[in-house]
C-alpha cells in the first residue's frame, strides 16, 4: 500500500525556473528518500533525509523534513529540460527496511 | 561500478504461462529488495533477501510468485500462471550493509523488466 501522497501530479514549468513538490506521509518514519524516474524504468536515487534532519541540499536539489506535519518537500532550482522525469517520495518507517513510496509527481521542463 | 542489472528488459507472455525475472545486484550488496511498479498501485514492495535470514514475502500479491536468492547473489522471481493484472514494471534493488529495521541505506534499482501479459 501507498505510504504517501505527493502533490502536485504534474507540474510543467520553463527551464530555468524552479520546480517544488511536496510528499506526505502517514505513520512515524526513520527517513526519507526521493528518486528519479525516466520513461517508466529505473529509479534513481537522488537524496536521503534522516528524521533528525531538516533540511538538505545537493547540487541544485534542496529538500525539507517536517516531521511534526509528516511532509517533506523536494526543490529542484534552474532546472533544465533534463529534469523532466517522475519523482517519487518513498519513506522507511521506524521498525521497517523497505521503501513505501508516493504515487510520484511528473515533472515537465519546457526549452 | 556495475550497478543493479536485470534481465530480460522486456518480456511478453501469453496468459497461463510461466516467466522468470533476474536481478543481479551489486557486488558486496547483502540486501535484495524487489518490487513492481503497475499503473494502478504504483510502487509497491514484493520481497526482501537479507544475507542468510529467511526472505520477508509479505509483499507478495499470490502464491503464484515465488523469488529466490542463490549464493547470497542473483535473484529469480518467478511468476506461474501468468494473468493479465501481472502486467507491470519489477524492480529489483540493493544495498550494501546488513539493513535491519530502520535502515538508512541508500537502496539501488535496476532498471526493471517490464512484463506484458497477453
Amino acid at each position: 500500500s501507498q505510504q504517501g501522497e505527493e502533490d502536485p501530479q504534474a507540474l510543467s514549468i520553463q527551464e530555468g525556473e524552479n520546480a517544488t513538490m511536496n510528499c506526505s506521509y502517514k505513520t512515524s518514519i526513520n527517513n526519507l528518500q526521493w528518486y528519479r524516474q525516466n520513461s517508466g524504468r529505473g529509479l534513481v536515487h537522488l537524496i536521503l533525509i534522516r528524521s533528525n534532519e531538516r533540511e538538505k541540499h545537493s547540487g541544485r536539489l534542496r529538500v525539507t523534513l517536517d516531521t511534526s506535519k509528516k511532509s517533506s518537500s523536494l526543490l529542484i532550482t534552474a532546472s533544465r529540460a533534463a529534469d523532466t522525469a517522475s519523482y517519487f517520495c518513498a519513506t522507511i518507517g521506524l521498525n521497517d527496511y523497505k521503501l513505501s513510496f508516493g504515487a510520484g509527481t511528473t515533472v515537465t521542463v519546457r526549452a | 561500478g556495475a550497478g543493479v542489472s536485470q534481465s530480460p528488459s522486456n518480456k511478453v507472455t501469453e496468459k497461463g504461462k510461466d516467466v522468470e525475472l533476474r536481478c543481479d545486484p551489486i557486488s558486496g550488496h547483502t540486501a535484495l529488495y524487489w518490487y513492481r511498479q503497475s499503473l494502478g498501485q504504483g510502487l509497491e514492495f514484493l520481497i526482501y533477501f537479507q544475507g542468510n535470514s529467511a526472505p520477508d514475502k509479505s509483499g507478495l500479491p499470490s502464491d503464484r510468485f515465488s523469488a529466490e536468492r542463490t549464493g547470497g547473489s542473483v535473484s529469480t522471481l518467478t511468476i506461474q500462471r501468468t494473468q493479465q493484472e501481472d502486467s507491470a514494471v519489477y524492480l529489483c534493488a540493493s544495498s550494501l550493509a546488513p539493513t535491519g529495521y530502520g535502515s538508512t541505506d541508500t537502496q539501488y534499482f535496476g532498471p526493471g523488466t517490464r512484463l506484458t501479459v497477453l
